[in-house]
């Protein structure tokens, strides 16, 4: 049990372009999902908290307007990222923390790349 | 604010054999979480251990183990009879409480190479 999907898996996009991932919990309800981004060989950073219903809390330094998320059901989540451009490639994990519990479980990451 | 530091960027072992992996944390809260993740070249994140800051025994799953001690805010995971399937960034997180609740706070990650 416990698994957190994510689509595309790889995605290449022309800068100046709108891409958007979506992270699904398959098989428990999720009322908060988190996105993080992560550079090679880097640690993972937040970027941003969703929960089910309300506005994403945003970490610092990290563009809202950019970095447009929705949790619009309790195992979708979805990040869209707007007007990319190439230091916006990175390998972006989903997480999703299940009703009151306090274990988050991951998705397998989605890679982008802007040309 | 919540603190992870993971002062080992690259360890090495050789199969078969015991290593140790370090971090250290720095919270004001009394309740949180503490965490171990693998993560292997796939990049997919892999829960390998967690312990409970109000449990005193040390968590242990299989050959994993951990060494958590609560005043010197330590909390070491021992690989034992490494095998080469633990080739991974293994990751240090921190789960606490209070307005932080249910984030978690990352080391900086330790890659471990375990030879033939």
């Amino acid at each position: 049990g416990a698994v957190v999907s994510q689509h595309p898996s790889r995605v290449i996009c022309k800068s100046g372009t709108s891409v958007k991932i979506e992270c699904r919990s398959l098989d428990f309800q999720a009322t908060t999902m988190f996105w993080y981004r992560q550079f090679p060989k880097k640690s993972l950073m937040l970027m941003a908290t969703s929960n089910e219903g309300s506005k994403a809390t945003y970490e610092q330094g990290v563009e809202k307007d950019k970095f447009l998320i929705n949790h619009a059901s309790l195992t979708l989540s979805t990040l869209t990222v707007t007007s990319a451009h190439p230091e916006d490639s990175s390998f972006y994990i989903c997480s999703a923390r299940e009703v009151a519990g306090d274990e988050q479980f991951f998705g397998p990451g989605t890679r982008l790349t802007v040309l | 604010a919540q603190t992870v530091t993971q002062s080992q960027p690259e360890m090495s072992v050789q199969e078969a054999e015991t290593v140790t992996l370090s971090c250290t944390y720095d919270t004001s809260e009394s309740n949180y979480y503490l965490f171990w993740y693998k993560q292997p070249p796939s990049r997919q994140m892999i829960l390998v251990i967690r312990q409970e800051a109000y449990k005193q025994q040390n968590a242990t799953e299989n050959r994993f183990s951990v060494n958590f001690q609560k005043a010197a805010k330590s909390f070491s995971l021992k690989i034992s009879d490494s095998q080469l399937g633990d080739t991974a960034m293994y990751f240090c997180a921190l789960n606490a409480g209070g307005t932080s609740y249910g984030k978690l706070t990352f080391g900086q990650g330790t890659i471990l190479t375990v030879h033939p």
